[in-house]
Formats: structure tokens, C-alpha cells, sequence
């Protein structure tokens, strides 16, 4: 069964402190892996999509990777206006269905 | 205005009540969703619409009713809801759901069921 688990559920990190928060995904024949970025009362917003294993994307503080099982958003000196809830999603299978994890709330504190 | 605009924010109802969600969309894609969104629970697609065609009906419930009457509306009709049908209610659109492109969701509908 296509799956997605984000770890850990909740992050608390002091103001650069760097860490990372982690996606790993079970479906046949990834066709796109995507992070979004949600503020409280806002809709997801678009970070990254990544197609395959070894590809990299940053932007400001984030970085994303993609290996064959799990993907990564590494948060660099992470600032207080970080903090939100990252979602990953996986594409992909005989479907090609849209998976949501339960995301990752991040707090970066001053 | 500009991306996804979703109306009302919040809305509250009781379960005899018949309620609408809309959606407006400005970016000239030709593909629209309804997600629900639940505490602690990963984003659930209800909904597809492809060029004002539903292409997806993911086992919702009759009591929810989607219409895309052209390709920048969207709605969701609500009638006899039950509690818990309380959630966020997501609208995105992308250029086409056959492809494999980024959402842009709206701000959502927040919606209490008493």
C-alpha cells in the first residue's frame, strides 16, 4: 500500500539551530515528491518537487533531498518566521494518487 | 485578485442545514479540488475537476455535493452534515490533474457541524 510518514510529528528548535525534519514514502514508481509549507489558517504553499533519487532544491533556509525511500528538509539557522507545518506528498503507483503525510509542526524560537 | 480564493472562512451549521463552499480560482488553470483537512489526520482528496469534467469521486459521501460549473468556479454543496464532517475544507487548482504539477490551495473554509 502507497504510504507516507513524516517524522518527527513535532519539532522545537531555539533560532539557528539547524535540524531536519524527514519523509519516508512507499509507493511503486515515484513520479514527483512535493513540500508544502502551511501557516496557521492558510492553505498549503508550494516549496519543492523532487523526481529522483539524489536530486537536491533550496531555497532561502530549506533544502530538500530525495533518496529511493525517503526525502529530507534540512532548515539551515532557522529564523522564528520558520515556523509552520511542513507536508510532504508523494505522486505515483498504479493510480497515481497524491499522498499527504501528517506533516511536521516546527517552532523556532528567538 | 490573485491565486485561490476561497469563501466563506468560517462557517458554522447544524446538521439540518444546506450550505454551499465556493471557490474561485485566477490563474487560468484548467483543474480544481476539494480537500478536507482534519486534525492530525494527512489531507484527503474529495474532489477532481479536469476541464469542468469530475474525474474523481473518492467514496464521498452523498450528503457532500461538488459543481464546477466552468473551469475558475468551484463548489460544494453541503446538506445533513454530521459532526464529524467538522474540518478544514481545502480548494486547489493546478494547470492539469493528469499531470504531475504543484497545487495552489486557498486559505480554506473552516466548518463546524453542531
Amino acid at each position: 500500500e502507497d504510504q507516507v510518514t513524516q517524522s518527527p510529528e513535532a519539532l522545537r528548535l531555539q533560532e539557528g539551530e539547524s535540524s531536519s525534519l524527514n519523509c519516508s514514502y512507499t509507493v511503486s514508481g515515484l513520479r514527483g515528491l512535493f513540500w508544502y509549507r502551511q501557516d496557521p489558517g492558510k492553505g498549503p504553499e508550494f516549496l519543492f518537487t523532487l523526481y529522483s533519487a539524489g536530486e537536491e532544491k533550496e531555497k532561502e533556509r530549506l533544502k530538500a533531498t530525495l533518496t529511493k525511500k525517503e526525502s529530507f528538509l534540512h532548515i539551515t539557522a532557522p529564523k522564528p518566521e520558520d515556523s509552520a507545518t511542513y507536508l510532504c506528498a508523494v505522486q505515483g503507483g498504479a493510480t497515481n494518487k497524491l499522498i499527504f503525510g501528517t506533516g511536521t509542526l516546527l517552532a523556532v524560537q528567538p | 485578485e490573485t491565486g485561490v480564493t476561497q469563501t466563506p472562512r468560517h462557517l458554522v451549521m447544524g446538521m439540518t442545514n444546506k450550505k454551499s463552499l465556493k471557490c474561485e480560482q485566477h490563474l487560468g488553470h484548467n483543474a480544481m479540488y476539494w480537500y478536507k483537512q482534519s486534525a492530525k489526520k494527512p489531507l484527503e482528496l474529495m474532489f477532481v475537476y479536469n476541464f469542468k469534467e469530475q474525474t474523481e469521486n473518492n467514496s464521498v459521501p452523498s450528503r457532500f455535493s461538488p459543481e464546477c460549473p466552468n473551469s475558475s468556479h468551484l463548489f460544494l454543496h453541503l446538506h445533513t452534515l454530521q459532526p464529524e464532517d467538522s474540518a478544514l475544507y481545502l480548494c486547489a487548482s493546478s494547470q492539469d490533474s493528469a499531470t504531475n504539477e504543484k497545487l495552489f490551495f486557498g486559505s480554506g473554509t473552516q466548518l463546524s457541524v453542531l
